[in-house]
């Protein structure tokens, strides 16, 4: 079974300072990683995956994550944030092994960027 | 239409009584997952159908909560008895396929039901 844990529940920042939202996994097998981004009143939409290859990923709106296999996390950051990131962030994971998998996702991180 | 579409949009029901939420996936999609989302609670796994596969129902939280996908297309969920706990917003997913392919693995989320049960 697959678990993911972000860490804050709440990340509060001021516009155009950097972030960096958290997420831990668990697992025995290897998996594939995702940030979605839920905006206001929105559906989620993906934000970017992690494959294989280069474990520094990029993805829409200036956002990239980094896969780190030996601390099992995915972090998610941005060099500077715009008002319009505020949002809800879900990491995700899901195995690689074919079949009947599904989607885990963490509890999400409230990302709100302040003036 | 190009998007997961899930109806209707916003339900208020009364305890007690049984709702269908309804969703249409994207069109060839093979997979598909069933969420909710409740305040402060994240996304709950509820149950995911693949092709022709039994489903993975370990997420329905009792067994008033059911689901079923006919044609490998449009999937209705069904909660009997609604709860004032049963209020949050389902959401539904849709995937080309699962497996080691890594080009299939996104997820396409609809915009959601919200459910309100009072």
């Amino acid at each position: 079974a697959q678990s993911v844990t972000q860490l804050d529940s709440q990340v509060p920042v001021f516009e155009e300072a950097p972030v960096e939202l958290r997420c831990n996994y668990s697992s025995s097998v290897s998996v594939y990683l995702f940030w979605y981004v839920q905006y206001p009143n929105q559906g989620l939409q993906l934000l970017l995956k992690y494959l294989s290859g280069s474990t520094l990923v990029k993805g829409i709106n200036g956002f990239e994550a980094e896969f780190n296999k030996s601390q099992t996390s995915f972090h998610l950051r941005k060099p500077s944030v715009h008002i319009s990131d505020t949002a809800e962030y879900f990491c995700a994971v899901r195995p690689l092994s074919a079949g009947a998998q599904k989607l885990v996702f963490g509890q999400g991180t409230r990302l709100t960027i302040n003036p | 239409g190009a998007g997961v579409s899930q109806s209707p949009s916003n339900k208020v029901t009364e305890k007690g009584k049984d709702v269908e939420l309804r969703c249409d996936p994207i069109s060839g999609h093979t997979a598909l997952y069933w969420y909710r989302q409740s305040l402060g609670q994240g996304l709950e796994f509820l149950i995911y159908f693949q092709g022709n596969s039994a489903p993975d129902k370990s997420g329905l939280p009792s067994d008033r909560f059911s689901a079923e996908r006919t044609g490998g297309s449009v999937s209705t969920l069904t909660i009997q008895r609604t709860q004032q706990e049963d209020s949050a917003v389902y959401l539904c997913a849709s995937s080309p396929s699962t497996g080691n392919q890594p080009m299939n693995t996104e997820a396409f989320f609809g915009q959601g039901t919200r459910l309100t049960v009072v």
